[in-house]
């Protein structure tokens, strides 16, 4: 089974400043994708980022990037510029691509940032 | 944007009463879930759903759980007899036909609060 860790339960950033996220993965797949969820205050779940294994480029979304690291199964998140609006939960999710669009996603425990103004 | 629409966004019921969460997938989505997440917990996979029938559940989902897609737009779940465990956000999702950028998109949840 995979399994999906995220060891810092809190970070916290300046304003303006650059933060990175950290995750890591266990799995004996070879294909999946991986995932960033923000759940801010109002606790919807929102996507901000995926990454497929099979691409070795990192994925970028605007202030948000990752470092994808598959021989370390490794899949960190870093946020550029942070805002104050940026301060929320954020997961980590593995989702296997062996069941095509079925399969579900195995998340972790989330980590809670916090910027300061 | 198409979104995926739950209610209600909060629910209070008794220990041992039944409960049913709606949610309307995105219209063209063919795969839905339900995941739980019990307050400052992880999300945890409930059950997923495909072609009007459950294509994987976890081990939460025990018999007090079913789902059902009673007609072409809603997907419900429905918990038999709460017990106070049962007490989280529920979360449902849904995701395209299509093998790459299948991500899930996610209802803004139901908290169940089980008194």
């Amino acid at each position: 089974a995979q399994t999906v860790t995220q060891s810092q339960p809190e970070m916290s950033v300046q304003e303006a400043e650059t933060v990175t996220l950290s995750c890591t993965y266990d799995t004996s797949e070879s294909d999946y994708y991986l995932f960033w969820y923000k759940q801010p205050p109002s606790r919807q779940m929102i996507l901000v980022i995926r990454q497929e294994a099979y691409k070795q480029q990192n994925a970028t979304e605007n202030r948000f990037s990752v470092n994808f690291q598959k021989a370390a199964k490794s899949f960190s998140l870093k946020i550029s510029d942070s805002q104050l609006g940026d301060a929320a939960m954020y997961f980590c999710a593995y989702r296997s691509a062996a069941s095509g669009a079925n399969s579900k996603l195995t998340f972790g425990k989330g980590i809670t940032l916090s910027v300061r103004p | 944007e198409p979104e995926v629409t739950q209610t209600p966004s909060h629910q209070v019921t008794q220990m041992g009463q039944e409960v049913i969460l709606r949610c309307v997938p995105i219209s063209n989505h063919l795969y839905f879930y339900w995941y739980r997440q019990i307050l400052g917990q992880k999300v945890e996979f409930l059950v997923s759903f495909y072609n009007n029938e459950i294509s994987e559940k976890s081990e939460i989902f025990d018999d007090q759980f079913s789902v059902e897609r009673p007609d072409g737009s809603n997907f419900t779940l429905k918990i038999r007899s709460t017990k106070l465990e049962d007490s989280a956000m529920y979360f449902c999702a849904s995701s395209s036909i299509r093998r790459y950028n299948t991500e899930a998109f996610f209802g803004q949840g139901t908290r169940l609060t089980v008194v």
